[in-house]
């Protein structure tokens, strides 16, 4: 079993739909990471949490560490949201990373 | 800008050739590590670097080797006995360790002749 997994691996959205990518993880954690990989290939990094909630724009990311589970929301979806949404956790020094969620929105 | 540059976009690699993967940062980062990304994978770690001449091998280095001689600089040299390179590099920096944000190159994408 992966430390770290995602759901769903794909998902098909339309324009303007409330998205939600979730990640489970079965470590402890320092922090739990959310990243954008585009199409081209380029990693940019979302968010960084270790409690609570974060919000950016259209970007929400919440994490319940007794659970040991996160969730990413995009509000408003657009077809520029397409891409691959990473969860990585932090343990012992490294990042762990989980496959990937591959998100295609359509006008 | 600051940023992380990675050359060449695309690398093509011929049977029992060396190679080197350019990875470049002006973010004034202490530590640097190299990604290897297969599809449908998570992305593995091959090598990080903490410090100026000093680095540690990942979970996957077997096949690969680095060298950091400035602290901009830390380029990967994928040798003639990693027998599967066929892959995507992605090179990253963070402040000063792995757990922090890190900040991604643009990626190289190996290919073999």
């Amino acid at each position: 079993k992966n430390e770290v997994e995602q759901s769903p691996q794909n998902l098909t959205a339309q324009e303007g739909e409330f998205i939600t990518i979730n990640c489970s993880y079965s470590v402890g954690i320092s922090a739990l990471h959310w990243l954008q990989q585009h199409p081209g290939g380029g990693i940019v990094s979302l968010f960084m949490l270790s409690s609570g909630k974060k919000k950016h724009g259209r970007l929400i990311a919440t994490i319940n560490i007794q659970e040991k589970h996160s969730s990413l929301h995009i509000t408003a979806s657009h077809p520029r949201d397409s891409a691959v949404y990473i969860c990585a956790v932090g343990r012992q020094g490294n990042l762990i990373f989980g496959k990937g969620t591959k998100l295609s929105v359509k006008p | 800008d600051g940023g992380i540059t990675q050359s060449p976009k695309y690398l093509f690699r011929k049977e029992g050739q060396n190679v080197t993967l350019s990875c470049e940062q002006n973010l004034n980062h202490d530590a640097m590590y190299w990604y290897r990304q297969d599809p449908g994978q998570g992305l593995r770690l091959i090598y990080y670097s903490q410090i100026v001449n000093d680095f540690q091998k990942g979970d996957i280095a077997e096949g690969y080797s680095v060298s950091r001689e400035k602290k901009e600089s830390f380029p990967l040299t994928v040798t003639s006995a990693q027998k599967n390179p066929t892959a995507f590099y992605l090179c990253a920096s963070s402040i000063r360790t792995a757990e922090e944000t890190q900040y991604f190159g643009p990626g190289t994408r190996l290919l073999v002749l």
